[in-house]
């Protein structure tokens, strides 16, 4: 069985541009999670979706980030005009439901930098 | 509300030593509580997990970890260090409620030196 795929695994814009990021969960998941990782620090929570639902955002900054798992395709995290800070790894994660004792499986994460 | 304390961000240890990662929590509910591990430049992967059955959980490699509700602690240790040891490693917390939001610790990165 596949893994959470991830891709663009790393990826370079300049201050301004647009960074999509893309995640297909594992076969039979329905539950994606993205995270954000800063260096030295832990995994930060942004957003939990389900198909075509947003769970809960709680953790996306209010501007600029946008996140969607549309019923057909991966899932899409969305940095509209990146800022330097935005440099960071986004990790995926996938769940077959919330019945699993909260187990999540993560892709290998993709690498923003933005110039 | 849900949180996770990792004690020391580094450790260092000598191949063959005894491993303890310190992991405290913070829960309003009962949790679940795990550990990951991070190899560089890769994803994270469930070590071990508790789930309100045996409070000493075995994992994979080696590892355990025990769940004590008293001192609101979950640390991972490993009787003997391997330098394929060498990682980042997360304590993780979710409300036993339901699976989503896990909320992480900041990491320790374990050195192993031989």
């Amino acid at each position: 069985n596949a893994g959470v795929m991830q891709n663009p695994r790393h990826l370079v814009r300049r201050r301004g541009q647009e960074a999509r990021l893309r995640c297909s969960p594992m076969k039979g998941h329905s539950h994606v999670y993205w995270y954000r990782q800063l260096p030295e620090e832990g995994l930060k929570f942004m957003v939990y979706l389900q198909k075509e639902n947003i769970i809960d955002e709680s953790g996306m900054p209010k501007e600029r980030f946008s996140a969607e798992f549309p019923k057909e395709g991966p899932s899409i995290l969305r940095i509209q005009q990146v800022v330097r800070g935005d440099s960071a790894a986004y990790f995926c994660a996938s769940s077959p439901g919330q019945t699993n004792a909260g187990e999540l499986f993560f892709g290998e994460g993709s690498r923003l930098t933005v110039l | 509300a849900q949180s996770v304390t990792q004690l020391g961000s580094h450790v260092s240890v000598s191949e063959g030593a005894l491993v303890l990662l310190r992991c405290n929590y913070s829960s309003s509910v009962p949790p679940y509580l795990f550990w990951y591990v991070q190899y560089p430049n890769q994803g994270l992967q469930l070590l071990l997990k508790y789930t309100s059955a045996a409070t000493l959980v075995k994992g994979i490699n080696g590892f355990e970890a025990e769940f004590k509700k008293s001192e609101t602690s979950f640390h991972l240790t490993k009787p003997s260090a391997h330098m394929s040891d060498a990682a980042e490693y997360f304590c993780a917390v979710s409300p036993n409620t339901g699976g989503f939001k896990t909320i992480f610790g900041a990491g320790t990165r374990l050195f192993v030196k031989a």
